[in-house]
């Protein structure tokens, strides 16, 4: 069983720049969610997507999006990159019903750089 | 808001020996769940420990438990037997209440294994 995929690993940009990461949650799973996690820091939370909605945000700008397929894989967009956008980008998935939603798994994560 | 505070920024400890990496967390709900999650240099994380809010008993899983200390607002793990492979960074986390995924995290403590 496959667990949380994501795609590309390492990803170098410059500012101005958009730039699109993948996700592929575990299967039989329908919730994704996106972290970012800066050098030093613990992550943090970006948005959740459940059903093809952007279900919870968290602090992050417009420049921020997403977008979750029928099959439940997502993708995480940011454009007008900044330097500061430069991290690991993690993602998680869960299902959402009750009392299984606290059973995150997560990916590798993509490291961006941007230049 | 939700609140995660690891003091440690780092920690060492002798294989075979015994290590405690504390965690106090600030909230305001009853119930929620705390986790340990370890993030090895393939940068995946990955669940150490949960441990649910209305449970007294603290969790244990094989040479890994908790001291949760509710009142206090404090959750610290504990690391028995230590082993080389046990070295990475380990992240506290905290999670809202069924229906919300958003974990929030501390900052980390990165634990070293001392042959």
């Amino acid at each position: 069983d496959a667990g949380v995929t994501q795609s590309p690993t390492h990803l170098i940009k410059t500012r101005g720049q958009q730039v699109t990461l993948r996700c592929s949650p575990k299967s039989g799973h329908d919730t994704v969610s996106w972290y970012q996690q800066a050098l030093g820091q613990g992550p943090q939370f970006i948005f959740q997507y459940y059903e093809e909605e952007e279900r919870q945000r968290g602090n992050f700008p417009d420049r921020f999006s997403g977008h979750q397929f029928p099959n439940y894989s997502s993708e995480l967009n940011v454009n007008a990159l900044l330097l500061g956008d430069s991290a690991l980008y993690l993602c998680a998935s869960s299902l959402l019903q009750p009392g299984t939603n606290e059973k995150l798994f997560f990916g590798s994560g993509t490291q961006l750089s941007v230049l | 808001a939700q609140t995660v505070t690891q003091s440690q920024p780092e920690m060492s400890v002798q294989e075979a020996e015994t290590v405690t990496l504390s965690c106090t967390y600030d909230t305001s709900e009853s119930d929620y769940y705390l986790f340990w999650y370890k993030q090895p240099p393939s940068r995946q994380m990955i669940l150490v420990i949960r441990q649910e809010a209305y449970k007294q008993q603290n969790a244990t899983e094989n040479r890994f438990s908790v001291n949760f200390q509710k009142a206090a607002k404090s959750f610290s793990l504990k690391i028995s037997d230590s082993q080389l492979g046990d070295a990475a960074m380990y992240f506290c986390a905290y999670l809202r209440p069924a229906g919300a995924n958003n974990l929030f995290f501390g900052t980390g403590t990165r634990l070293t294994v001392i042959p």
